[in-house]
């Protein structure tokens, strides 16, 4: 079992629809969480991150953890065909050298 | 500011051919991170340099991956002989933080290659 499970997809959705994208994890040691987008020949981009349980929002980006179920999810209200892209949730134990574990990433399309 | 800078951004090669990857992080970044991200997959490190110092290269084969970070800035990772099963995007990160903090790493373009 993969320490970090996310669904590749891919996911389409029309433009201007909510994006819910999720992972789950089995390792209750990790304390940050991460999200990750990755266009097309291009390299993982940070959107945002969380340290430790809730919520926290950046504009159409809302990130929630949820500890107690060793799940995460990513929403994207009002998607846009610029969000069509690989979005990766990433976890660590901590900073200080701890790795940082990827997911397989969800491939999104956001239609126009 | 220049982002992380990587080259070759394509590389085809045969098998059992040597192959090298150039990264040069943002200025001021002492940790650098190499990764391997295989088709459909995450990210998955191959070392991690704090300066110069390999400070965790459990997950590199060293019998044919090598790496190297002179004066602490810009670095090399070679793979001798290649295989077939290297076929892979290298992604070259760095870290402003001393140890690397895990939500500040800023990715290259990666180097993509394929061995046929």
């Amino acid at each position: 079992q993969k320490e970090v499970e996310q669904d590749p997809g891919p996911l389409s959705v029309p433009e201007g629809a909510i994006v819910s994208l999720n992972c789950t994890y089995s390792n209750s040691a990790f304390q940050y969480f991460m999200w990750y987008r990755q266009y097309s020949r291009k390299g993982p981009e940070l959107l945002m991150y969380t340290y430790s349980s809730g919520n926290k929002e950046d504009g159409r980006f809302t990130a929630q953890v949820d500890k107690s179920s060793k799940y995460i999810s990513l929403f994207i209200r009002d998607s846009q065909p610029s969000d069509s892209a690989t979005y990766l949730c990433a976890m660590s134990a901590g900073t200080g050298g701890f790795k940082t574990i990827f997911g397989a990433g969800t491939r999104l399309f956001v239609k126009a | 500011e220049a982002g992380v800078v990587q080259s070759p951004r394509y590389k085809i090669i045969e098998k059992k051919q040597p192959v090298a990857f150039w990264c040069n992080p943002i200025s001021g970044h002492n940790t650098l991170y190499w990764y391997r991200q295989n088709l459909g997959q995450g990210p998955e490190l191959l070392i991690r340099y704090e300066n110069e110092e390999a400070v965790d290269d459990s997950q590199l084969p060293k019998d044919r991956f090598s790496a190297e970070r002179l004066k602490g800035v810009d670095s090399t990772l070679k793979i001798q002989p290649a295989e077939l099963g290297d076929s892979a995007v290298y992604l070259c990160a760095s870290s402003p933080r001393r140890w690397g903090a895990s939500y500040e790493q800023y990715f290259g373009p990666g180097t993509r290659l394929t061995v046929t």
